[in-house]
């Protein structure tokens, strides 16, 4: 069975520093994709950035990175100068098939990030 | 429209009684998905629509819960007989497509409380 793990159910970071949020996956598929959403204390669920199992580099977008090392099944998000605005629960997910021919998201537990000044 | 868009976006209900969730998906987005989120915990898929079709509806929880889609654009999801353990926030996604890299959009979701 697929599966995505957050090990880190919160983190704390300091303005202005980077952080880094664990996701390891769990797949015997050679072709899927991972996601990171994040989820402010509103509800919604905002897209990040997204990995391509076959992508030679790693997804950059913004202050958002992936750093996607495939061979040790983890893609973990980095966010750099770290804002306020940034504490959120963060969420990896994993493209996975499903019966007749489509797929979904299967999502971790997430990992609530709070930003310090 | 610009997003996806959900209603009602909070729902309390009675035991027992049916709802009917709504999600309006963004305009051209082949693919609908239903999640539930309870209270601090992740995202649980319920279904599927690859356009008006749902092949696969395993992860609906159990025969009170059903869901549709017609011209390829609005969804419901209905639950029957609703549950103490129904309450959480429903929460819809569409995808411009069903290839890999094609990320959901969500919805705000409906938060359900049954009392």
């Amino acid at each position: 069975a697929q599966k995505i793990t957050q090990t880190q159910p919160g983190m704390f970071v300091q303005e202005k520093e980077a952080v880094t949020l664990d996701c390891t996956y769990d797949t015997s598929d050679p072709s899927y994709g991972l996601f990171w959403y994040k989820q402010p204390s509103s509800g919604e669920m905002i897209f990040l950035i997204y990995q391509g199992s076959y992508d030679q580099q790693n997804a950059t977008e913004g202050r958002y990175s992936l750093n996607f090392q495939k061979a040790r099944k983890s893609a973990n998000l980095v966010i750099s100068a770290s804002q306020l605005g940034d504490s959120a629960m963060y969420f990896c997910a994993m493209r996975e098939r499903v019966t007749g021919g489509g797929n979904k998201l299967t999502f971790g537990t997430g990992t609530q990030l709070k930003v310090e000044l | 429209g610009a997003g996806v868009s959900q209603s009602p976006s909070n729902k309390v209900t009675e035991k027992g009684k049916d709802v009917e969730l709504r999600c309006d998906p963004i305009s051209g987005h082949t693919a609908l998905y239903w999640y539930r989120q309870r209270l601090g915990q992740g995202l649980e898929f319920l279904i599927y629509f690859q356009g008006n079709s749902a092949p696969d509806k395993s992860g609906l929880p159990s025969d009170r819960f059903s869901a549709e889609r017609t011209g390829e654009s609005v969804s419901t999801l209905t639950i029957q007989r609703t549950q103490q353990e129904d309450s959480a926030v429903y929460l819809c996604a569409s995808s411009l497509t069903m290839d890999s890299d094609s990320p959901l959009h969500f919805g705000n979701g409906t938060r359900l409380t049954v009392t």
